[in-house]
């Protein structure tokens, strides 16, 4: 099994600022996603991030808004950039057992005032 | 677009009885399907996967597919009072389509009454 933790757990900020979300996970994996989990709503895949390469973005998403770092297989962090109150959402990482995902972060919850 | 169609509720039931989550989905290509249970402030956590048709058996927990219909369900039996969370069903593949990622209902939050 995988252990990931997410930091951080949960924060408010102030609109037009941003955060970075760090998640560590403590094995070497190859492929990393990063979710959004709306209220009310589906847990939405923003971007799949590899290794040494650029992440992948799902439609509605894009790397201005959502910057992606991958520097080992270890660690990622997603960014959310300039806030609005419609970035309020909780953001979680989650990494592969095999083929099939099975392993999330706890989540950060985040609150844009 | 991949779409995966899953009732909110809230679903309320007492303890003891058998719980049923249903889900439809939309991509007749995909063959690997997935519950996760999620407490509340926590991250999803992995329950069940199913490969294509069929019935898979986990404790008190059996998870069904039927592609001819597009059709996935978890039944709980014996339920319990720490039974009660959100339950998400997922497709592999992305949303758009994509081969990575996954693409989850909106979840269905189970009470089960003591």
């Amino acid at each position: 099994s995988a252990v990931i933790s997410q930091k951080p757990s949960r924060d408010i900020c102030q609109r037009g600022t941003s955060l970075t979300i760090q998640c560590q996970v403590d094995s070497q994996v190859t492929m990393m996603f990063w979710y959004r989990q709306q209220p009310g709503q589906s847990l939405t895949l923003i971007a799949t991030a590899n290794q040494g390469s650029e992440a992948t973005y799902e439609s509605g998403f894009v790397i201005d808004k959502f910057p992606i770092s991958r520097p080992n297989l270890t660690f990622s962090t997603l960014t959310v950039s300039n806030m609005s109150p419609e970035d309020s959402s909780i953001y979680l990482c989650s990494v592969n057992s095999g083929y099939l995902q099975a392993f999330f972060g706890q989540g950060t919850r985040l609150t844009v005032v | 677009q991949k779409e995966v169609e899953q009732d909110p509720g809230p679903l309320s039931v007492p303890e003891g009885a058998i719980v049923s989550l249903n889900c439809t989905y939309s991509n007749s290509a995909f063959q690997y399907f997935m519950w996760y249970r999620q407490y509340s402030r926590k991250g999803p956590e992995l329950l069940m996967y199913t490969y294509s048709s069929g019935n898979k058996e986990d404790g008190r927990f059996t998870a069904q597919v039927d592609k001819s219909s597009k059709y996935i369900s978890l039944f709980i039996r014996d339920s319990q009072p720490s039974d009660s969370a959100t339950y998400l069903c997922a497709t592999e593949g992305g949303p758009g389509g994509g081969a990575d990622g996954l693409t989850f209902g909106k979840g269905t939050h189970l009470i089960i009454q003591p």
